[in-house]
């Protein structure tokens, strides 16, 4: 696709409940970010990978955040045992460089409500 | 502990007004500062960007003014039109790539 894709756009979890988001960045692009947003707050870093290798995830806010990109291309952020704190938009960006500029592609985000 | 500290919250012009949103940082060690505009529903996308060894920058209607010594920078938005309504955020580049955006600040330009 022409820019980058996030499923599903939303998704309402029982507390409790694992829930998976998924990513399509843009073709070729090696840097992908997981970003969380909460209701009138900007972006928070989540989590970064080069191709498949997470370089950083020093955002994950606790163990049951999870995020992989097994073969370089599709990611995903898993959520175990979501908490009503959980919710927010999970914004997933992807950029060309390995270097990033800053021009940071963002998907239209998936926003999580946890009841 | 916010990274990138931005205001103001809300801002309201008139058509052709010039909004201004400041943002200032602490780390020293940031070395790239982009301006993300993003409309509801929407994710952020890139609008302006600069390097802290550069005052100024212009691209069409949209400035960024940056004061390296007090670790101040600004987006100036020229003739600002309705369409320009959405929400803005600076966001700082740390090492490894990761980025530190401020809070965001929301526009409304009234017709």
């Amino acid at each position: 696709g022409a820019g980058v894709s996030q499923s599903p756009r939303y998704k309402v979890a029982k507390r409790g409940q694992d829930v998976a988001l998924r990513c399509d960045p843009i073709s070729g692009h090696v840097s992908l970010f997981w970003y969380q947003q909460a209701l009138g707050q900007g972006p928070e870093f989540l989590t970064y990978f080069q191709n498949e290798a997470q370089l950083d995830k020093s955002g994950l806010p606790s163990d049951r955040f999870f995020a992989e990109r097994p073969e370089g291309s599709v990611s995903t952020l898993k959520i175990q045992r979501t908490q009503q704190e959980d919710s927010a938009v999970y914004l997933c960006a992807s950029s060309l460089q390995v270097v990033n500029t800053g021009e940071l592609f963002f998907g239209e985000g998936s926003r999580l409500t946890v009841l | 502990q916010q990274q990138v500290k931005q205001s103001p919250q809300s801002l309201i012009v008139q058509k052709g007004g010039i909004p201004i949103i400041n943002c200032a940082y602490e780390n020293t060690a940031f070395d790239y500062f982009p301006w993300y505009q993003q409309f509801p529903g929407k994710g952020p996308a890139l609008l302006i960007a600069i390097r802290p060894d550069v005052s100024e920058k212009k691209e069409g209607r949209f400035t960024i003014s940056f004061n390296k010594s007090a670790k101040q920078f600004s987006l100036h938005i020229m003739d600002s039109q309705p369409g320009d309504s959405a929400t803005y955020f600076c966001a700082a580049r740390a090492t490894g790539n990761q980025f530190y955006f401020g809070t965001g600040t929301s526009l409304t330009v009234i017709p």
